[in-house]
This record gives structure tokens, sequence and C-alpha cells, in this order.
């Protein structure tokens, strides 16, 4: 059974850095790439991030380019995002998805992490 | 990169069907094969429901299908039922690695 299972979300202040983690078992996790998307409270999702299964490729959207860095370490079967100079905007439920082979769809999600940016 | 246009809500009755449109432009929609739609439940994680326009995942009842037409995709559920009630997101690859979603329909049964 796939489970993705993110963790470190909190309350950080404006400006502040966070890195947030998903922790991936039931697949061949290098084997796929993996999707950072983020829903703000009561709004809808955003894609955030892609990492190629080897995470020699990244993309990010223009909101988070230069700020947010996503990667992987295939040797713990996990995924991360470091989030730095966080703006209040970035207040939101953080998901990890896998990728759908040879789709562009994301097959499963986590359950998603909070983050707060707020003084 | 803009998201794409849903209609806040839609609605229907038990055993009904209902259709929630999703239009984007020739740069992403209309542009690839890549459509997928989501249904989030309150407080829970998007699911899967659709993918590449109109494949279904195992586990996803044959009430739900998709289709495209130009820049504007569509998710038809057939034969509505109370657990099909939440938001329904839709997103498309529009090249370049991005992916764009919709700003989400919320789906009532009456």
């Amino acid at each position: 059974e796939v489970q993705l299972l993110e963790s470190g979300g909190g309350l950080v202040q404006p400006g502040g850095s966070l890195r947030v983690s998903c922790a991936a078992s039931g697949f061949a996790f290098s084997s796929h790439a993996m999707t950072w998307v983020r829903q703000a409270p009561g709004k809808g999702l955003e894609w955030v991030s892609d990492i190629s299964g080897s995470g020699g490729v990244t993309y990010y959207a223009d909101s988070v380019k230069g700020r947010f860095t996503i990667s992987r370490d295939n040797s713990k079967n996990t995924l991360y995002l470091q989030m730095t100079s966080l703006r209040a905007e970035d207040t939101a439920v953080y998901y990890c998805a896998k990728a759908l082979t040879g789709s562009r769809a994301r097959d499963y999600w986590g359950q998603g992490t909070l983050v707060t940016v707020s003084s | 990169q803009s998201a794409l246009t849903q209609p806040p809500s839609a609605s229907g009755s038990p055993g009904q069907s209902v259709t929630i449109s999703c239009t984007g432009t020739s740069s992403d929609v209309g542009g690839y094969n890549y459509v997928s739609w989501y249904q989030q439940h309150p407080g829970k994680a998007p699911k899967l429901m659709i993918y590449e326009v109109s494949k279904r995942p195992s586990g996803v009842p044959d009430r739900f299908s998709g289709s495209k037409s130009g820049n504007t995709a569509s998710l038809t559920v057939s034969g509505l039922q109370a657990e099909d009630e939440g938001d329904y997101y839709c997103s498309s690859y529009a090249g370049s690695k991005i992916l764009i979603f919709g700003g989400g329909t919320k789906l009532t049964v009456l």
C-alpha cells in the first residue's frame, strides 16, 4: 500500500525558514517523480515544485522560485521542501504527491502538513 | 500561468448526472491530453479520479467520466450518490513542466 506522510509544518515568522518532509513507502520511490502542491486556507490547489526520480531535475512555480528548494533522499525514501524567505502568502497545507508514471497526473497524495507564516 | 476556470458550484439530486467544466487555453487544456480531475473531501487529501482526459484509475467508479473539446475539459458524474459531494479540481499540463489547477468546484448532492 502506497503511503505518503508529511511532517515538519508549523508556525514561522515572515522571512524565516522551514523544511517539510514526506516519508514514502509501498512503492519504488526512486522510480517516480514527486511533487509538492499547496492549498491556502479555504482556497484551491497550487502546484509548487516537481523533482525527478533521481533528484537531478527540478521545477518550480514562479511564486516560489529562488526561495524554495525541492530535494529527495532515495536511500531514505524521503522527499523534502526547504522553504526560505517565507511570506504570509506561503501559509498553506503542503501536500506531497507521487507522479503517475508516463502521465502528468498525481496518483497518491499525503495528508498534508500545515505551514503558517505569521508574526 | 493563470488558473483554469471552473464554476464555483454545481449540484444535482441523487441518481442524476452533473457535469463540471474546466476552461483553459491552447497552451494548456487545448494543447495537451494531460487533464486530470481530483476529488477532495473536507479536511482530506485530494484523490485522483480521472487522468489523461478520460482514463479512470483502478477503484474509481465508472460513474465518473472525463472528456475534452478544444480548450474545455469536462467531468461528468452519473448516478449521483451522497458520497460524491465534495470539491473537484481539474489540472492540466501547461508546457515547460508546469502544472496548473482550476479554482475548484463544490459539488452538492441535494
